[in-house]
């Protein structure tokens, strides 16, 4: 069973609307990933961060989501004005440290109707 | 850009036989090579790894090869079964801000 955990599994949205998800990272693991799978299977990275600070992320999420990974808080993420072309599977995953490969967690899919 | 390309995008092969799946990167830097396996309706498992210090590695019936010259790596799968049929990723990490880059996919089909 996977130990990065991701909530809610499903989400459903209208446009407009706001998508938020969050997700818990391995005990230990400082280093968290945020991708999005879109229906294709090809992963958009969004956004890293190494414990709470961020460490890359694209224009698209600068511009239209935000996330924080606050201490002893779930990680989130947060579409602020969902469209269609959001829906996808929104992939977290952690590691412990640069070079190592990340565990995912099951994902949330997001749908924007 | 693509960072990491895969090919093939589908692989069909008969129970049995063997699988290869082939990457290549673009970045110099990069020096951890992680592959993975997507089931349907699940997240991607890692299955096997390579860092740049090795050409080879092999876990029970996966072996991945890595060629830093020519930028390249693989995963080869001997004696397929039907439970190897998934979506096959690589990808390359090492470079700054510690991204990792993915393949497109290669949808593998093993037929009994």
């Amino acid at each position: 069973n996977s130990k990065v955990i991701q909530t809610p599994r499903y989400l459903v949205k209208g446009q407009g609307q706001k998508a938020k998800m969050r997700c818990i990272p391995e005990k230990g693991h400082p280093v968290v990933f945020w991708y999005q799978q879109n229906k294709n299977n090809e992963f958009k990275f969004l956004i890293n961060f190494q414990n709470q600070e961020v460490l890359q992320q694209i224009d698209m999420t600068e511009k239209r989501f935000s996330a924080e990974c606050p201490s002893n808080s779930p990680c989130s993420l947060e579409i602020q004005s969902s469209e269609a072309g959001d829906s996808a599977l929104y992939l977290c995953a952690s590691s412990r440290q640069n070079n190592q490969a990340p565990l995912f967690g099951e994902g949330t899919r997001l749908s924007v109707l | 850009g693509e960072q990491v390309e895969q090919l093939p995008s589908i692989l069909r092969v008969q129970e049995g036989s063997s699988a290869s799946i082939n990457c290549s990167y673009e970045d110099s830097a990069s020096n951890y090579f992680p592959w993975y396996k997507q089931e349907p309706g699940e997240n991607p498992k890692l299955i096997i790894d390579i860092r740049s210090n090795m050409e080879r590695k092999q876990i029970q019936e996966l072996i991945v090869l890595l060629d830093k010259k020519a930028k390249r790596f693989s995963l080869h799968i001997t004696d397929t079964q039907p439970g190897d049929s998934a979506m096959y990723f690589c990808a390359a990490m090492g470079g700054s801000n510690n991204r990792i880059f993915f393949g497109d996919g290669t949808q593998l089909v093993v037929k009994p």
